[in-house]
């Protein structure tokens, strides 16, 4: 089936350690986001790619980083630089990013800083 | 900019009878407009979405919408709420002006069917 994999699901971090969220899918989809979603404040974009070797910056890039080097595949690097890492993190692809299509979402991973 | 707003937190409604979750919208161009549904510590899901054309729009599992471009409105609605729609929905919106088309989410509405 066609879609998209995040992991881990569940991810418990200390202050100051980097890490990668996962996100893979399979939809030969040329455009892939991150979402971090916090209670009460809804879906909030961290970073947005449109082709394999590009991504932008998008309302809350601070703290984060990402690569696209295959087209399936968009990780997300939360670094010891985002003061408030505790979120659940969402991925999602789309056809492109300036068409009628809808967002197809992951699972989510939730991060947890101790 | 572009914006979203879900003026309800939360939604009460009896098994049975019809529920709308309220949604509008601010964008300077052309909208295209989608609903989505979270269950618990999961992704969204798609329900709907409208691009042009006819106002009511029909989706999964018996839900539509009724695009109000006057009110710039675009609300939810069931005829029939069940126990298994509770669950937290999502408006949003793109702006069809610019090159790269934003989606902008509203904050969520928490739907609670009532049996």
């Amino acid at each position: 089936d066609g879609g998209i994999t995040q992991s881990p699901k569940y991810l418990f971090r200390k202050e100051g350690q980097n890490v990668t969220l996962s996100c893979e899918q399979n939809l030969n989809h040329d455009a892939m986001y991150w979402y971090r979603q916090d209670p009460g404040q809804g879906l909030r974009l961290i970073y947005y790619s449109q082709i394999v070797n590009d991504f932008q910056k998008g309302d809350i890039a601070e703290g984060y980083s990402v690569s696209r080097e295959k087209k399936e595949s968009f990780p997300l690097t939360v670094t010891s630089a985002q003061k408030n890492p505790t979120a659940f993190y969402l991925c999602a692809s789309s056809i492109g990013t300036a068409n009628t299509g809808e967002l197809f979402f992951g699972e989510g991973s939730r991060l947890t800083v101790l | 900019a572009q914006s979203v707003a879900q003026p309800e937190d939360q939604v009460n409604v009896a098994e049975g009878n019809p529920l709308t979750v309220k949604c509008t919208y601010s964008v300077s161009g052309n909208p295209y407009l989608f609903w989505y549904v979270q269950y618990p510590n999961r992704g969204l899901q798609f329900l709907l979405k409208y691009i042009t054309g006819d106002n009511l729009v029909k989706g999964s599992y018996g839900f539509e919408a009724e695009f109000n471009k006057s009110q710039t409105s675009f609300h939810l609605k069931k005829p029939s709420a069940l126990v298994s729609d509770s669950a937290l929905y999502f408006c949003a919106v793109r702006d069809t002006s610019g090159g790269y088309q934003k989606v902008t989410f509203g904050i969520g509405t928490k739907l609670q069917v009532i049996p």
